[in-house]
């Protein structure tokens, strides 16, 4: 079974800053998909960001970026230029290619943008 | 708007009681998922219906019930066997179908309280 893990339960960054929220994952596939979810305080999920492992290439949406080691197991997420609407709860999440895209979900990390 | 629904918000139930949440999508996607939030932890997954007529047990599905009669709607049920069924319930939904990407789109949410 697949596993996800969040190490960061909460993190903060200044308005304008740079920061980035870890997660590493378990699988014996070898083709697979990652995505990075946000959940503000309304609570309504948001996809983030995608990454196909099959792609060495990162991600990049806007000031959204990741950091895929596919040998190292590890996908973390930069926000660049922080604002005070990324304020939320961000989750990692794994889709193992052959899952019919169920997802495994890290346990999430809390960011406070502080003005 | 395409998008998905769910009702109520907010529901309240006396323990012994059966409840069942409602999810609708008009994205005129083929999977759907049931997923259960608890505070300051991830999301579990519930049930999935990849088709019409044909779903799958996720990683929690004691004490809850699903069925799949339309392809735009899939209720789920919380039985008086559910233990703690107070939580955070999220339903989701995706194109489906096995390989390639498969994001996944949230509805906004119900909010399960017993009394």
């Amino acid at each position: 079974a697949q596993t996800v893990t969040q190490s960061q339960p909460e993190m903060s960054v200044q308005e304008a800053e740079t920061v980035t929220l870890s997660c590493t994952y378990d699988t014996s596939e070898s083709n697979y998909y990652l995505f990075w979810y946000k959940q503000p305080p309304s609570r309504q999920m948001i996809l983030v960001i995608r990454q196909e492992a099959y792609k060495q290439q990162n991600a990049t949406e806007n000031r959204f970026s990741v950091n895929f080691q596919k040998a190292a197991k590890s996908f973390s997420l930069k926000i660049s230029d922080s604002q005070l609407g990324d304020t939320a709860m961000y989750f990692c999440a794994f889709d193992g290619g052959t899952s019919y895209g169920k997802l495994t979900f890290g346990q999430g990390t809390i960011l406070t943008v502080h003005p | 708007d395409g998008g998905i629904t769910q009702s109520p918000k907010y529901l309240f139930r006396k323990e012994g009681q059966n409840v069942t949440l409602s999810c609708e999508q008009n994205l005129n996607h083929d999977a759907m998922y049931w997923y259960r939030q608890d505070p300051g932890q991830g999301l579990r997954l519930i049930y999935y219906s990849q088709i019409v007529n044909d779903f799958q047990k996720g990683d929690i599905a004691e004490g809850y019930s699903v069925s799949r009669e339309k392809k735009e709607s899939f209720p789920l049920t919380v039985t008086s066997a559910q233990k703690n069924p107070t939580a955070f319930y999220l339903c989701a939904s995706s194109p489906g179908g096995q390989g390639g990407i498969n994001e996944q789109f949230f509805g906004p949410g119900t909010r399960l309280t017993v009394l």
